[in-house]
């Protein structure tokens, strides 16, 4: 079981920048969640997709944030333009099953923006 | 909206000395689950709690959830080095995780 997977595992850039974060759910899970984790705001859901579908992203911060899962083995979370208040650690995790399922997260990206 | 208060957000306990965190939900939950973060490490999931009065062991670690299913708690007896991490818990509705802020173990050998 090589569990949930997320590139690149540190990411530095400078303001202004494109980011793009990547996961590889677990094979089989039907549900996948982008989190965000910082010193001040703890575990902050940003967005959760189902079968694919994208089912609440009223966590995400503002309009420089999208996500993306074009097929079930594969998401990506944007940020265009990156800022420095973006610099967190991002995890992404996934779920089987029924609602309400536990989650199985990913080692996270580590996000520094300069 | 939805919120999920966690206490304490820190405690530093002497190695063998017994740890409790408690988690508060502003409303009514389906069920809650608890993870336990490394320092540098990703949530890991402990377990989760479903019914009303609910509670389950794990070797050192017992956990509860209230009768109202709005609150729970963790309690580690005899802490051990290898407990060090930060416990949260999640209140669950639908498919809506609300995690607790945390609360940051640390045992002093």
């Amino acid at each position: 079981d090589a569990g949930v997977i997320q590139s690149p595992r540190h990411e530095v850039t400078e303001m202004g920048q494109e980011v793009t974060l990547r996961c590889k759910p677990i094979s089989g899970h039907n549900s996948l969640f982008w989190y965000r984790q910082t010193m001040m705001r703890g575990l902050e859901l940003l967005i959760y997709f189902n079968n694919n579908v994208p089912i609440d992203d009223s966590g995400m911060p503002e309009d420089r944030f999208s996500a993306k899962m074009p097929n079930a083995s594969f998401s990506t979370l944007k940020i265009q333009p990156s800022e420095p208040r973006d610099s967190a650690v991002y995890f992404c995790a996934s779920s089987f099953g029924q609602e309400g399922s536990p989650l199985h997260f990913g080692n996270g990206t580590r996000l520094t923006v300069t | 909206g939805q919120q999920v208060m966690q206490i304490p957000q820190y405690q530093h306990v002497q190695e063998g000395e017994d740890f409790t965190t408690y988690c508060n939900s502003s409303t009514t939950l389906s069920n809650i689950q608890w993870y336990k973060q490394r320092p540098g490490g990703h949530p890991v999931f402990l377990i989760q709690l479903v019914k009303s009065g609910e509670v389950k062991k794990q070797k050192r670690l017992t956990f509860q959830f209230g009768e109202a299913k709005k609150n729970s708690s963790l309690h580690i007896t005899a802490t051990q080095t290898t407990d060090v991490g930060t416990y949260f818990c999640a209140g669950n509705t639908g498919n809506q995780f609300y995690f607790g802020t945390g609360t940051s173990l640390t045992v002093i050998p």
